[in-house]
């Protein structure tokens, strides 16, 4: 099946240092992926959806400006969270649809701000 | 190693019927359950979750699911499906292991809906 990757899968950085996940999907073109994130115990929260050529779309309630989602090329998008701070430490999911719109998902990044 | 599966790839019922969609978990550690709905071009959606407690959850649209520890399995039934329901449905089993919080997806189960 398709296989979409993050990169990187574990990250630690400093309070007010910017970070940037990447989603690739591997072997299949996505023109949309949809950023997640996860704090433990909870559910996952669709952040944003990411659009090839265009501006992401943004869920009610995330800051743009905090988390820049860059979806440069048909297999991968970029999200920056920028001027870390703890409470961002959480567990980042990225997910890109297939033409038949089978939803495959990246392994997730960890991130924890110090 | 830690796993989920959804063994139906594809299930087809008719609307007013019964579901029911299968989740089978390997996992080493106490297990946190989900069901996540995605339908066409849209994010995911949580339907219900499994931490502790009454192994019977209630969730959104009329889903629920059951956790059964002695089959590592968490299915989700609704008793009678609408048309609105034809979606993909996602199980996912999260937990921390080796101090590291991981999730784990299922592959998916498109569920279609005959008029």
């Amino acid at each position: 099946g398709a296989v979409v990757s993050q990169h990187p899968s574990r990250v630690i950085c400093k309070s007010g240092t910017s970070v940037k996940i990447e989603c690739r999907s591997l072997d299949f073109q996505a023109t949309t992926m949809f950023w997640y994130r996860q704090f433990p115990k909870q559910s996952l929260m669709l952040m944003a959806t990411s659009n090839e050529g265009s501006k992401a779309t943004y869920e009610q309630g995330v800051e743009k400006d905090k988390f820049l989602i860059n979806h440069a090329s048909l297999t991968l998008s970029t999200l920056t969270v920028t001027s870390a701070h703890p409470e961002d430490s959480s567990f980042y999911i990225c997910s890109a649809p297939t033409v038949n719109n089978e939803q495959f998902f990246g392994p997730g990044t960890r991130l924890t701000v110090l | 190693a830690q796993s989920v599966t959804q063994p139906d790839i594809h299930i087809t019922v008719s609307e007013g019927a019964s579901l029911e969609l299968r989740c089978n978990y390997s996992y080493g550690a106490t297990p946190y359950l989900f069901w996540y709905v995605q339908s066409p071009g849209q994010g995911l959606q949580l339907l219900l979750k499994y931490f502790s407690g009454d192994t019977l959850v209630q969730g959104i649209k009329g889903f629920e699911a059951e956790f059964k520890r002695s089959q590592s399995s968490f299915n989700l039934r609704k008793p009678s499906v609408h048309w609105s329901d034809a979606a993909e449905y996602f199980c996912a089993v999260g937990g921390v292991m080796d101090s590291n919080y991981q999730l784990i997806w299922g592959a998916g189960t498109k569920l279609i809906i005959k008029p």
